[in-house]
C-alpha cells in the first residue's frame, strides 16, 4: 500500500489569494493524480502526470495548474481562489491501474 | 467517454444485514477495483478483481468481475457501523493510466 500524504488537510481563504496543495509519495510511483470530489460524491479526475516533466489536463476542466518535477512530488496551484473553487481536493498515486490515494485537502474560499 | 453505472446511489440498512452493490457499463474494462471512502477521508482501496468471473474476498467482503467484464458486485456480510461510508467501483480499460469511477453508494448502517 502506497503513502501518500497531503497537505494542508483543511485550508480557509479569502478570495484573489494563491494558494498550493501539496502532495507527496513515497512509493516511486511514476503516475499520479489530482481529482475534485464535491459533496454530491462523485470524484472528477482534474489533472494527472504519467512522470517527471510529464502533466495532462483532466476531465473535468480546471483552473488550477500542477507540476512535476520530482517523482515523489505533485503540487496543485490555485493562482487566484474563488468560491467556485470550494471543494475537497484529493491526490492519487500508482503504477498501473490500481490508484492509492491520499487524506484529501478540504478548501473553503470565502 | 466511459460510464459506470454504480447502483444503488444510497443503502439504510439495519446492523448484521448483508449488503450488495454493482457497478455495470456498456464498455469492456480489464480490471475492476472496489475502495471505501470514510467521512472526511480519502477512498481506501478494498478488493482488485483481474480476471473475468474472478471472486474475491476480504474479511466480509466478496467481489466478483462479471463475466461480460462489463460489470462488478460488491457483497458485504453481516454488516457493522464501521461499514457506514462511500464505496466506489472503478474500472480499467487498459489503453491509458486513467481509471473511471462510479459515483458512489452512500451506505448508513443502524445499530
Amino acid at each position: 500500500e502506497a503513502d501518500i500524504y497531503q497537505t494542508p488537510r483543511y485550508l480557509v481563504i479569502g478570495t484573489g489569494k494563491k494558494i498550493t496543495l501539496e502532495c507527496s509519495q513515497t512509493m516511486g510511483h511514476d503516475k499520479m493524480y489530482w481529482y475534485q470530489q464535491d459533496p454530491g460524491m462523485e470524484l472528477h479526475l482534474i489533472h494527472y502526470s504519467y512522470g517527471v516533466n510529464s502533466t495532462e489536463k483532466g476531465d473535468l476542466s480546471s483552473e488550477s495548474t500542477v507540476s512535476r518535477i520530482r517523482t515523489e512530488h505533485f503540487p496543485l496551484t490555485l493562482e487566484s481562489a474563488r468560491p467556485s473553487h470550494t471543494s475537497q481536493y484529493l491526490c492519487a498515486s500508482g503504477q498501473v491501474y490500481e490508484q492509492y490515494f491520499g487524506p484529501g485537502t478540504r478548501l473553503t474560499v470565502t | 467517454g466511459q460510464q459506470l453505472n454504480q447502483s444503488p446511489q444510497s443503502m439504510f440498512i439495519q446492523e448484521g444485514e448483508d449488503v450488495s452493490m454493482n457497478c455495470t457499463s456498456s464498455s469492456i474494462f480489464n480490471t475492476w477495483l472496489w475502495y471505501k471512502q470514510d467521512p472526511g477521508e480519502g477512498p481506501v482501496l478494498l478488493i482488485a478483481l483481474y480476471k473475468a468471473g474472478e471472486l474475491t474476498s476480504n474479511g466480509r467482503l466478496t467481489a466478483q468481475f462479471g463475466i461480460t467484464r462489463k460489470d462488478s458486485f460488491l457483497n458485504i456480510s453481516a454488516s457493522i457501523p464501521s461499514d457506514v461510508g462511500i464505496y466506489f467501483c472503478a474500472g480499467w480499460r487498459g489503453s491509458n493510466y486513467k481509471l473511471t469511477f462510479g459515483k458512489g453508494t452512500l451506505l448508513t448502517v443502524n445499530p
